[in-house]
């Protein structure tokens, strides 16, 4: 299995360039997240998806838009990017297994933009 | 809104001496998860509290859920090299949302 996938893995941007990050995840899991890091800020939830054809708002979602796909694919899309959105991007899943809402990561996204 | 605050973060430590990191959350938690980053990587799960005065042990690491479900700890006893990474804990209030803390960043120096 590989577990979850994102790509691509960097990515420049100018401002005002749009772009969609994919995200999978081949653990049948129910539940998908993106997150963004900033250094000294931890991960703040952009938008979560708590199951197919769901999704919700997270701390930060201005600026971005989720589509859940399927099951196993949620994207996340910038429409105008701005130099704030420079981070780096994570993708994670889970499910209720083994008593824990385990949360799988994916290796990240990193995004500058110009 | 929902904050959780996580100190300190940062610490140095000589290998062999101990280190601790501490969660607090505004509110009440359903549970509260620990997950470490190394340098470059991303989280990975360590361990996930649920009960009320929780406590866990993963060898050397110790999890504690406070009485109120409002803060936790991570104590590390001996820490190694390997324990070099950033910290951080989560915590779930409903709906499988989760706020991380900001993270400790620990240094081991041999």
């Amino acid at each position: 299995n590989a577990g979850v996938t994102q790509t691509p893995k960097f990515q420049v941007l100018k401002t005002g360039q749009s772009m969609t990050l994919q995200c999978a995840q081949d653990m049948n899991h129910n539940s998908m997240y993106w997150y963004r890091q900033d250094p000294g800020m931890g991960l703040r939830l952009i938008y979560y998806s708590a199951s197919e054809g769901t999704t919700d708002k997270g701390e930060v979602p201005n600026g971005y838009n989720v589509s859940r796909l399927n099951k196993r694919e949620f994207s996340l899309r910038l429409e105008s990017a701005a130099p704030s959105q420079t981070s780096v991007y994570f993708c994670a899943s889970s499910d209720f297994s083994g008593g824990a809402y385990e949360q799988y990561f994916g290796p990240g996204t990193r995004l500058t933009v110009t | 809104g929902q904050q959780v605050m996580q100190i300190p973060q940062y610490q140095h430590v000589q290998e062999g001496e101990d280190f601790t990191t501490y969660c607090n959350s505004s509110t009440t938690l359903s549970n509260i998860q620990w997950y470490k980053q190394r340098p470059g990587g991303h989280p990975v799960f360590l361990i996930q509290l649920v009960k009320s005065g929780e406590v866990k042990k993963q060898k050397r690491l110790t999890f504690q859920f406070g009485e109120a479900k409002k803060n936790s700890s991570l104590h590390i006893t001996a820490t190694q090299t390997t324990d070099v990474g950033t910290y951080f804990c989560a915590g779930r209030t409903n709906f499988n949302k989760f706020y991380f803390g900001s993270g400790t960043k620990l240094n081991v120096k041999p």
